[in-house]
């Protein structure tokens, strides 16, 4: 069956780099983008990025440019995200998730996230 | 700075309809598809709703979508017990030029 899976829980020191990981399985990694999410306690969504596991591109939201970096390895199907320079308010749930958008005419149109990762817990204290 | 607003939470008995409203703007809403997520307490979201009012497959039809204009709305009829949870609209935002959530509205079911 189509799934994904992170990597277990961190735990970090502020200034300090996380790097999570998100295996797919069930389908073709490289067909879909992967989008990253992240959800601080007792808050809403909130959308980090994306990468194109075909060729590699990104598209990072403006508020983590700087700061964060998304890969993959095709050879294992997995996504990587690298948040660096923590703080205590980065401490959230981390998704991975996968694109359920469609090329129509040579455009692309967004229709959501339809599988998600289990989530990663990233806590962020001195 | 883009922002989708719902209402912070809904309630209904078993059995009701209850309808959740999410207000946007012409950056987002009003130019792109609206999409619904359901978080169950202590789960990944999951999609309920894409393309205004496109449901994935194995999303029981008592869930339906619509939008107008710069606002969307999720409506939940023959509500159930298993329907407690956190609910988020989202949109593609040209603005971000990425996905925006919403501020999430929590549904009880008394």
């Amino acid at each position: 069956q189509v799934q994904l899976v992170q990597s277990g829980a961190e735990v970090k020191k502020p200034g300090a780099s996380v790097k999570v990981s998100c295996k797919a399985s069930g389908y073709t990694f490289t067909g879909y983008y992967m989008h990253w999410v992240r959800q601080a306690p007792g808050q809403g969504l909130e959308w980090m990025g994306w990468i194109n596991p075909n060729s590699g591109g990104t598209n990072y939201a403006q508020k983590f440019q700087g700061r964060v970096t998304m890969t993959r390895d095709t050879s294992i199907s997995t996504a990587y995200m690298e948040l660096s320079r923590l703080r205590s308010d980065d401490t959230a749930v981390y998704y991975c998730a996968r694109d359920h958008g469609d090329y129509v005419g040579g455009n692309y149109y967004y229709y959501g996230m339809d599988v998600w990762g289990q989530g990663t817990t990233v806590t962020v204290s001195s | 700075q883009s922002v989708l607003t719902q209402p912070p939470s809904a309630s209904g008995t078993p059995g009701q309809r209850v309808t959740i409203s999410c207000s946007g703007s012409s950056s987002n809403i009003g130019s792109n598809t609206v999409n619904w997520y359901q978080q169950l307490p202590g789960t990944a979201p999951k999609l309920l709703i894409y393309s205004n009012n496109q449901r994935p497959s194995g999303v029981p039809d008592r869930f339906s979508g619509s939008k107008s204009g710069t606002s969307a709305s999720l409506a939940i009829s023959g509500l159930q017990s298993e329907d407690e949870a956190d609910y988020y609209c989202a949109a593609w935002d040209d603005s971000l030029n990425g996905p925006f959530f919403g501020t999430g509205t929590k549904v009880t079911v008394l």
